[in-house]
């Protein structure tokens, strides 16, 4: 593994269904984040993680639930995914969270909600 | 409230040089970002700043100005690869970043 690394690329999913997409980097990154990008609209964070053991809510926290078990993994929970969950996915990773630490980001998962 | 503007859509000819302008408003500062995203990619960073004045790297340059709440990304002897989105993102008080919507710059031959 080199960076970061997101699955699935791509999902259609059902509406109702409870979806993880999976996000892990080899970088020993301390700060993960986890952002969607619409259309028109610029990347919005979701959740954010400043630590393994620690989380918080960025923007558009509703309906989305992250946990930081170890400094590699940061899984993102659609518990009961609805249409308007419909997005491109991406996960970041910086050494810090302050500071002028560059975000790396993985290649994205595109979530289609039926 | 929170916001980052930069026009949603530029076209500049190959070997020529456009200015992709930014502006914010922020609950407090601390930087400003620019990232590179190509059709379908993730974004990749560009430039940092955190003090007023010019950033030169290679073809990229990177202008802030803190008082006035703007920033540009200024891009020379523009080619083909250059095609792609250019996203502004402000560091608030809290470290989080403030993305804009992004710049799509089409390169003309």
């Amino acid at each position: 593994i080199a960076g970061i690394t997101q699955a699935p690329t791509s999902q259609i999913l059902a509406a109702g269904r409870r979806m993880t997409l999976r996000c892990t980097q080899d970088m020993r990154h301390n700060a993960m984040y986890w952002y969607r990008q619409d259309l028109g609209l610029g990347l919005r964070l979701i959740h954010y993680s400043n630590t393994a053991g620690t989380t918080g809510k960025g923007e558009v926290p509703d309906g989305y639930s992250v946990s930081r078990a170890n400094t590699d993994d940061f899984p993102l929970t659609l518990a009961s995914a609805v249409p308007s969950q419909t997005s491109v996915y991406f996960c970041a990773s910086s050494d810090r969270l302050a500071g002028g630490d560059e975000q790396f980001f993985g290649p994205g998962t595109r979530l289609t909600v039926l | 409230g929170q916001n980052i503007d930069q026009p949603t859509e530029m076209t500049a000819t190959e070997g020529a040089i456009v200015q992709i302008n930014c502006t914010y408003q922020t609950s407090g500062f601390n930087g400003l970002f620019w990232y590179q995203q190509h059709a379908g990619e993730a974004p990749t960073f560009l430039s940092y700043n955190v003090l007023d004045g010019l950033e030169e790297k290679g073809r990229f340059s990177s202008f802030l100005s803190r008082s006035k709440g703007y920033s540009y990304l200024l891009l020379k002897e523009l080619q083909m690869k250059d095609s792609a989105s250019y996203l502004c993102a402000a560091t608030d008080s809290n470290y989080q970043l403030i993305w804009g919507a992004g710049t799509k710059l089409i390169i003309k031959p």
